[in-house]
């Protein structure tokens, strides 16, 4: 077990809706990634944010947006859902250190969306 | 651009068999690669990592993987698998942990 907590862990939303997760990161990393696991497919990286700024955006758009909150724990807001916006959220939490840092990843938030 | 191919969608073996999942990177400069392993509905666990150093690393499970920066691979090795190892594998490639590519995954069925 990494640490690294999210809620909830499924989640029903409706289209056009709008959907807050959370990640709780492991204690003393500073940095949270988001990636996006369809079904089937690899995760794909959303955004990452360092010390409460982001620091990193995939190919997503600005419906995708983030915060990092000064005890290091993240949301990933989705605003205007879309059907494809179904899948697997993931949180990854890093002690960036420079020098190569591994990244913990947590259960993951399964969204659906109808 | 970075990307990485996982040319295996499917790999079945015995189990005691031993097991070659292939990954094959595209990245600008020296990469940071993993494999991480998913089972059905749980997230990501981290096996091993190359930063730099001895291209061959060992990992959990018995697991270990060889980078071979001519052929930009970074294949996962185990020499007798488990009934266990049945999941899903991932290979990734960044420029640290910070913001990672990852191939479309290989499932691995284990037959008894």
């Amino acid at each position: 077990e990494t640490g690294v907590t999210q809620s909830p862990t499924h989640l029903i939303k409706t289209r056009g809706q709008q959907v807050t997760l959370r990640c709780s990161s492991q204690s003393g990393h500073n940095t949270v990634s988001w990636y996006q696991q369809a079904l089937g497919q690899g995760p794909q990286f959303i955004f990452q944010y360092y010390r409460e700024e982001e620091n990193g955006r995939g190919n997503f758009p600005p419906r995708f947006s983030g915060l990092q909150f000064p005890n290091y724990s993240s949301e990933l807001n989705v605003n205007a859902l879309e059907l494809d916006d179904s899948a697997l959220y993931l949180c990854a939490s890093s002690l960036r250190t420079g020098s190569g840092d591994e990244a913990f990843f947590g259960q993951g938030t399964r969204l659906t969306v109808v | 651009a970075q990307s990485v191919t996982q040319p295996d969608i499917h790999i079945t073996v015995s189990e005691g068999a031993s097991l070659e999942l292939r990954c094959n990177y595209s990245y600008g400069a020296t990469p940071y690669l993993f494999w991480y392993v998913q089972s059905p509905g749980q997230g990501l666990q981290l096996l091993l990592k190359y930063f730099s150093g001895d291209t061959l690393v060992q990992g959990i499970k018995g697991f270990e993987a060889e980078f071979k920066r001519s052929q930009s691979s970074f294949n996962l090795r185990k020499p007798s698998v488990h009934w266990s190892d049945a999941a899903e594998y991932f290979c990734a490639v960044g420029g640290s942990a910070r913001q990672l590519t990852f191939g479309s995954g290989t499932q691995l069925t284990v037959l008894p």
